[in-house]
Order: structure tokens, then sequence, then C-alpha cells
């Protein structure tokens, strides 16, 4: 089945640093990535969706200024945190899929902590 | 209304027990639809989709579409404890880019 590989998928980092996350489909090409943020016990919230070689559409109430999205290839994607604070600790999943017929992936998340 | 609506749960049986969770959804246009299991601390994985109303067995699972009351159903069958997850369910607009989940129901099977 399709892959899709997230890395890290644990960091901790100290608050005002910036942390990178990948998101690469292994054995397909992804059209669309997708970003989501979950805390414990909840629903993945989408934050951003982003095509390939375009800016990334947010979520109303995700500052976009903050949560950088890079699409550059068919096969990844990144998220950068920047200026991390506390309160962006969280779970962060990507997912990807091939076309607008193809089910949708997920990376096993990235569990970040800011110190 | 939430376009989609998923009972939290929890939701705990004894092992063997056949599982039914369910989904409701208030958009018709929804035209093929996904359960995904997600363990803790895991992404969520693909478990079935169908595009069709009726049946999709796959094992164990069963997947249940009633696109006239707009209501999916993930049955599970002989429910293992390795079956303990949040299982979402997502209806899919055929084009449409982002997908809406249900909140998700968290299951326990109990040995």
């Amino acid at each position: 089945g399709a892959v899709v590989s997230q890395h890290p998928s644990r960091v901790i980092c100290k608050s005002g640093t910036s942390v990178k996350i990948e998101c690469r489909s292994l054995d397909f090409q992804a059209t669309t990535m997708f970003w989501y943020r979950q805390f414990p016990k909840q629903s993945l919230m989408l934050m951003a969706t982003s095509n390939e070689g375009s800016k990334a559409t947010y979520e109303q109430g995700v500052e976009k200024d903050k949560f950088l999205i890079n699409h550059a290839s068919l096969t990844l994607s990144t998220l950068t945190v920047t200026s991390a604070h506390p309160e962006d600790s969280s779970f962060y999943i990507c997912s990807a899929r091939g076309g607008s017929l193809s089910p949708l992936h997920f990376g096993n998340g990235t569990r970040l902590t800011v110190t | 209304q939430k376009e989609v609506e998923q009972d939290p749960g929890p939701l705990s049986v004894p092992e063997g027990a056949i599982v039914s969770l369910n989904c409701t959804y208030s958009n018709s246009a929804f035209q093929y639809f996904m359960w995904y299991r997600q363990y803790s601390r895991k992404g969520p994985e693909l478990l079935m989709y169908t595009y069709s109303s009726g049946n999709k067995e796959d094992g164990r699972f069963t997947a249940q579409v009633d696109k006239s009351s707009k209501y999916i159903s993930l049955f599970i069958r002989d429910s293992q404890p390795s079956d303990s997850a949040t299982y979402l369910c997502a209806p899919v607009i055929q084009g449409a880019q982002k997908l809406v989940f249900g909140q998700g129901t968290r299951l326990t099977i109990n040995p």
C-alpha cells in the first residue's frame, strides 16, 4: 500500500527556535498534501492544504507566517514551526494523496514538545 | 450542525464481540466514504473505502453505507484486543481537496 514517511517522529526544542518536519510520499506522487494538528483525545484538525508548486491554503485561524509550508516536489512537503512556543506543543500529522479519487494516506506523526 | 457526526465513545466490549461503529453526515454531496484506524501516538491508517451504498467486506471488517439515510457504519467481527484504537470516518466529495473527519470513536476490546 501507499506509504507516507514523516520525520522526525519526536522533537523537543526550546522556546523561540524553529523546527522543520518533513513529509514524503515514498511510492506515489502526491499532488496534494495536508498538515494536521491533533491534541490529546481529540480529532484531527486540518491546518493547511498544499499543492505541489503553489502556495499552501491555510485554514481559518492558522497563522501562515508561523507555520510555513513548502511543497517543492511531488514527493516532499515540509512544515516549519517558526519561533516555537510551548503552546505549539502538539502532535503534527501529514497526509498525502495521489489524486482527487485517491484515498488519503497518513504519516506516523511528529510529537513536538516546546520547552 | 456538523458535517459529520460520530459518537466519541469510549466504547468498551469483550474480546470476540461484534463491534458497530457509526457516523452520520449531512451533506448529500459526499460520494465516497473512508474509515481510518488510529492507534495511540500514531498517524491514522486507511482501513476501508467504498464508493457506493451497500456493504463492502474485508476480512473481519465490513463497511456499510446508506446514502438515503446519510448513515455509514463499520462492523468488526470477532474483535481482538489489537483492534483497540480510535476509528475515524471520513466521507468525501469527489473532486474536493479536503477530507472531513468525524470526531473518532475510541474503542477498547477487553481480553
